[in-house]
């Protein structure tokens, strides 16, 4: 079956514009994450939605950073008035309800901030 | 603060030999995972190991998960080009926390 995607696969933009990339998660899968990764390292937290309940938000960087998902699909990060440290790989997972730490993920968005 | 530390960060070694990453923390976890990721592409989920002192083997693969559950080591046996790419370790508690990756080449 179809796997995570994400788009754009690549975004540039100016400094201080705001942004959104978007995640279309495994049909069926109730959990979704958002994780950042800069060139070269691990994988930083941002925020997790299990279903209904409300999102663990306890890796956002900061107030410009927000996600969205409607029920159990798609879901949406913002990052507004973009910064120059913004620009990283941003990756999206999710898994299922039966197997909540088997983690697929998308392909990423590189987001490059000039 | 759950911190993961892998070494080496770099790792470039010819084909056929073995090598052997370090995923090592102060933190206990529940269970540790081991992820590769090539280039372009979102990490992919290789092992889990929950028990202390599990060994787990995948072909050429031996991951093993410390007696106190706070370190792990992936060793290759007779790498091959297929095996380059970037190895994170990730330890779960009630969320899982990304190590900082080795990143493995392998030399035709």
């Amino acid at each position: 079956g179809a796997g995570v995607s994400q788009s754009p696969s690549n975004k540039v933009t100016e400094k201080g514009k705001d942004v959104e990339l978007r995640c279309d998660p495994i049909s069926g899968h109730t959990a979704l994450y958002w994780y950042r990764q800069r060139l070269g390292q691990g994988l930083e937290f941002l925020i997790y939605f299990q279903g209904n309940s409300a999102p663990d938000k306890s890796g956002l960087p900061s107030d410009r950073f927000s996600a969205e998902r409607t029920g159990e699909s798609v879901s949406t990060l913002t990052i507004q008035r973009t910064q120059q440290e913004d620009s990283a790989v941003y990756l999206c997972a999710s898994s299922s309800l039966t197997t909540p730490y088997e983690q697929y993920f998308g392909p990423g968005t590189r987001l490059t901030v000039t | 603060t759950q911190l993961l530390e892998q070494s080496p960060q770099f790792l470039s070694i010819q084909e056929g030999e073995n090598l052997t990453v370090y995923c090592n923390s102060s933190s206990v976890f529940s269970s540790l995972q081991w992820y590769r990721q090539e280039p372009g592409e979102g990490p992919v989920l290789l092992v889990t190991v929950v028990t202390g002192g599990e060994v787990k083997k995948l072909k050429r693969l031996t991951f093993q998960f410390g007696d106190a559950r706070k370190d792990s080591s992936l060793h290759i046996t007779a790498a091959q080009p297929g095996d380059t790419g970037l190895y994170l370790c990730a330890g779960l508690n009630e969320k899982l926390t990304f190590g900082t990756g080795t990143r493995l080449t392998i030399i035709p």
